[in-house]
């Protein structure tokens, strides 16, 4: 199993709608870092979180990290198509130079 | 803003073959990584380097090689390419010394080998 886990894999929402994505580990998350591809392409800086309950907003997404530094959440509302990619979590858990990722979640969206 | 790139976005080499890929920065950063991206194994860490001439193992280094001699430059070596290399391959830096610090990312190369 991977240190961090992602769900969903993967989502399918109509433009529109609200959804969420959640990055868990059973470690404390020293630093969470968001990203996002875009198909076949390199990673996108989206937002990053390192105190316990922190929340961040760009735009319509805004991530949080739980008290106890061990779970983040991401949060579209009202969606569109130039959200659909696939986002990932990546985190500091060994509170070192390296960063750890989850498997990702695949997001698309109907128009 | 910070520029990462990398040499090739997509490349096509044959079993046997030896394969650079490079990546460049323009933010003086210290720190840089390679990673391959495979469906169902999200990004693994190959090799990185914190400093000119320096280099540790990441995750997956079997079948890798880095090379980084300027700061702002770090190469990914396949000696002998295989087919079970096939992958994206991904380039990234950071600022810090100590402590993770927000990694940017190339564009990747997709590499197929045959």
């Amino acid at each position: 199993s991977q240190e961090l886990e992602q769900s969903p894999q993967s989502l399918i929402v109509q433009e529109g709608k609200n959804l969420t994505i959640n990055c868990t580990s059973s470690k404390t998350l020293y630093g969470l870092y968001w990203y996002k591809q875009k198909y076949g392409e390199g990673l996108i800086f989206l937002m990053m979180l390192q105190k316990g309950g922190e929340e961040k907003s760009h735009e319509k997404i805004t991530a949080k990290l739980d008290e106890k530094k061990q779970q983040s959440s991401l949060h579209i509302t009202a969606s569109q198509p130039s959200h659909a990619g696939i986002y990932l979590c990546g985190a500091d858990i060994n509170a070192g130079n390296m960063l750890t990722f989850g498997g990702g979640t695949r997001l698309m969206v109907k128009p | 803003d910070v520029k990462v790139t990398q040499s090739s976005r997509y490349l096509v080499k044959r079993t046997g073959e030896k394969v650079f890929l490079e990546c460049v920065q323009d933010m003086d950063h210290e720190n840089m990584f390679w990673y391959r991206q495979d469906p169902g194994l999200g990004l693994r860490l190959i090799y990185f380097s914190y400093d000119v001439k320096m280099k540790e193992k990441g995750d997956i280094p079997e079948g890798y090689s880095v090379s980084r001699e300027k700061k702002e430059r770090f190469s990914l070596i396949l000696e002998s390419a295989s087919t079970n290399q096939t992958s994206m391959y991904l380039c990234a830096s950071s600022l810090a010394s100590a402590g993770a610090d927000t990694q940017y990312f190339g564009p990747g190369t997709r590499l197929t080998v045959l």
